[in-house]
């Protein structure tokens, strides 16, 4: 079975830094997908970023990237000039190539201080 | 398109009785999956649709789960018997092939509450 792990409950950073948010995960797959999704209190789940593992590029959107260490089976989010709106939880998310159902870590609540 | 649309956004409801939840996708979306929340967790997969078929089911979704997608358009979820270990966020998402695998939308979820 696939396991994500996000060992950080609670994060938190200065408006306009940097922060990393980690996640392992355990798969015996050689094909799928990695995923960073954001929820804010009380709103929908929103993807942030996505990548594929044959992929050897790390994934960018803007402020977000990640790095994918595929031997490792590690996949971190690196958030760049950090906004009040970032503030959130974040879950990371595997899914096998073969499947259509995400398993979630548990999340990392993250704030964003003035 | 105006998103995914979840009903209702809370329920509230005596340990005992049956409730159905909706959820609408966005139009031309024929994939679409049902995922529970429990709180301090990431959602957990209940199941999934591809039109009316329902192709895959968690053990999560028990004898009294049940899900339907008629005419392959909205979709219910229906919990009998509800029992407090019920209460979570049942979370909607739907796709279009076209995005791939995981091209997931999500609803904003129905809050269910077993007291």
């Amino acid at each position: 079975a696939q396991t994500v792990t996000q060992s950080q409950p609670e994060m938190s950073v200065q408006e306009a830094e940097t922060v990393t948010l980690s996640c392992t995960y355990d798969t015996s797959e050689s094909d799928y997908y990695l995923f960073w999704y954001k929820q804010p209190p009380s709103r929908q789940m929103i993807l942030v970023i996505r990548q594929e593992a044959y992929k050897q590029q790390n994934a960018t959107e803007n402020r977000f990237s990640v790095n994918f260490q595929k031997a490792a089976k590690s996949f971190s989010l690196k958030i760049s000039d950090s906004q009040l709106g970032d503030a959130a939880m974040y879950f990371c998310a595997y899914g096998a190539n073969s499947g259509y159902a995400l398993n979630f870590g548990k999340g990392t609540s993250l704030l964003v201080t003035p | 398109d105006t998103g995914v649309s979840q009903d209702p956004r809370h329920k509230i409801t005596k340990r005992g009785q049956n409730v159905t939840f909706r959820c609408d996708p966005i139009s031309e979306h024929n994939r679409l999956y049902w995922y529970r929340q429990t709180l301090g967790q990431g959602p957990e997969f209940l199941t999934y649709f591809q039109n009316e078929a329902q192709l895959e089911k968690s053990r999560l979704l028990s004898d009294r789960f049940s899900a339907e997608r008629p005419k392959g358009s909205f979709s219910t979820l229906e919990i009998q018997r509800t029992e407090q270990g019920d209460s979570a966020m049942y979370l909607c998402a739907s796709s279009h092939p076209r995005t791939g695998n995981y091209g997931y939308t999500f609803g904003s979820g129905t809050r269910l509450t077993v007291v």
